[in-house]
């Protein structure tokens, strides 16, 4: 089916552990988007890729890196995980390079880190 | 303040009722996004408006950009819309970045 692809849905860290969150669309859409959904918040962007070779900070960037390998593909890295960090993920991608279209979310990655 | 505002925060109703949900900004917007979070997680656009109205099966959603209020109307509730309702605005000035409300947590009873 077309859509996002995260992977993996489930992951329990050690502090300091690292760790790659991977998402790809097959919707050939050019922007791509990390965020984080906490207890009692809003959804809070990670970073983002306008188009495929840009990557820029979100609100939250600190802790994490990114890339993008590809059109399709955005990976999101945790270089020393903190328990800080335990959330859950969401990719999203839009098919213009702006959030004034539709988007679509992959199904989330639950992550704890302990 | 929070720059997008939802109420109510928690809405139970009865099988068949006519729900609506609001959503209230106070930034300039180039669109606003209604969202659906089911209890497993997912995340699911339901709408994406910059001006007047969408229908889609029981859902209804409108925006008044004078006003800078938005609604989420399901008519004919049903058990299985139960979820979180999430209202997120586009921002002019960035448009890559949502800001997002606090979402709605639905409960339709049979």
């Amino acid at each position: 089916n077309a859509g996002v692809t995260q992977t993996p849905k489930f992951q329990v860290l050690k502090t300091g552990q690292s760790m790659t969150l991977q998402c790809a669309q097959d919707m050939n859409h050019n922007s791509m988007y990390w965020y984080r959904q906490d207890p009692g918040m809003g959804l809070r962007l990670i970073y983002y890729s306008a188009s495929e070779g840009t990557t820029d900070k979100g609100e939250v960037p600190n802790g994490y890196n990114v890339s993008r390998l590809n059109k399709r593909e955005f990976s999101l890295r945790l270089e020393s995980a903190a328990p800080s960090q335990t959330s859950v993920y969401f990719c999203a991608s839009t098919l213009k390079g702006q959030m004034n279209t539709e988007a679509f979310f992959g199904q989330g990655t639950r992550l704890t880190v302990v | 303040k929070n720059e997008v505002e939802q109420s109510p925060q928690n809405l139970t109703a009865q099988e068949g009722e006519f729900i609506t949900i609001n959503c209230s900004y106070s930034v300039g917007i180039s669109a606003l996004h209604w969202l659906q979070q089911h209890p497993g997680g997912g995340i699911v656009s339901l709408f994406m408006l910059s001006s007047g109205k969408k229908k889609h099966g029981r859902l209804i959603a409108t925006i008044n950009i004078q006003e800078k209020h938005s609604s989420l109307h399901i008519t004919a509730s049903h058990p299985r819309d139960s979820a979180v309702y999430i209202c997120a605005v586009s921002n002019w000035d960035s448009n890559y970045q949502l800001i997002w409300g606090a979402g709605t947590k639905l409960i339709i009873k049979p």
